[in-house]
């Protein structure tokens, strides 16, 4: 099993531009959530899924877009790039998305910078 | 939204010593949970704890729950270079999301 895998790994974009940071695994998990991690302020949760076809929004969800069309995939959009979106983005799985009890399971991580 | 505060920040010390990593709320947790993550890595859990008052042992770390669940603490014993990492707690803040404390950030110096 691969587990969480994350593409790309870095990225660097211009203010206005747009993307698409990817999330896959292969631990036929229901829940699948993004997070970015800014230094001295850990994880905030972006969006979460708790199945295909079904999302909704986390702590910071203002200028990401999601959507789930299958089990393996949730992948993580940003209209119009912002500096205030350079961060280390994290996707997680786990099985029910029970929070505080099932094992959440992350990915290594994209490091984006905007300028 | 429920905060996590965790003390200290920072955490230097030298290999052989005991340290003691604290995650404060003012809300109550159903439950709380520890992770640890490396340089360029996600984090990856460390153990879950769910009623007040619990303690549990991983090795030469002891993960305490509060009696009010509002607090927990993560105590290592003989600290190795190999526990160097950031130390997040984590606690539910809905059935569905997550609340992540800012973590700690401990150095073992060999």
């Amino acid at each position: 099993n691969a587990g969480v895998t994350q593409t790309p790994k870095f990225q660097v974009l211009k203010t206005g531009q747009s993307m698409t940071l990817q999330c896959a695994q292969d631990m036929n998990h229901e829940y699948m959530s993004w997070y970015r991690q800014d230094p001295g302020m850990g994880l905030r949760l972006i969006h979460y899924s708790v199945g295909a076809g079904i999302t909704d929004q986390g702590e910071v969800p203002n200028g990401y877009n999601v959507s789930r069309s299958t089990t393996e995939d949730f992948p993580l959009r940003l209209l119009s790039a912002a500096p205030s979106q350079t961060s280390v983005y994290f996707c997680a799985s786990s099985y029910s998305g029970l929070a505080g009890t099932d094992t959440q399971y992350f990915g290594p991580g994209t490091r984006l910078t905007v300028l | 939204t429920q905060l996590l505060e965790q003390s200290p920040q920072f955490l230097s010390i030298q290999e052989g010593e005991n340290l003691t990593v604290y995650c404060n709320s003012s809300s109550v947790f159903s439950s709380l949970q520890w992770y640890r993550q490396e340089p360029g890595e996600g984090p990856v859990l460390l153990v879950t704890v769910v009623t007040g008052g619990e303690v549990k042992k991983l090795k030469r770390l002891t993960f305490q729950f509060g009696d009010a669940r509002k607090d927990s603490s993560l105590h290592i014993t003989a600290a190795q270079p190999g526990d160097t990492g950031l130390y997040l707690c984590a606690g539910a803040g809905s059935a569905r999301q997550l609340t992540f404390g800012s973590g700690t950030q401990l150095t073992v110096l060999p």
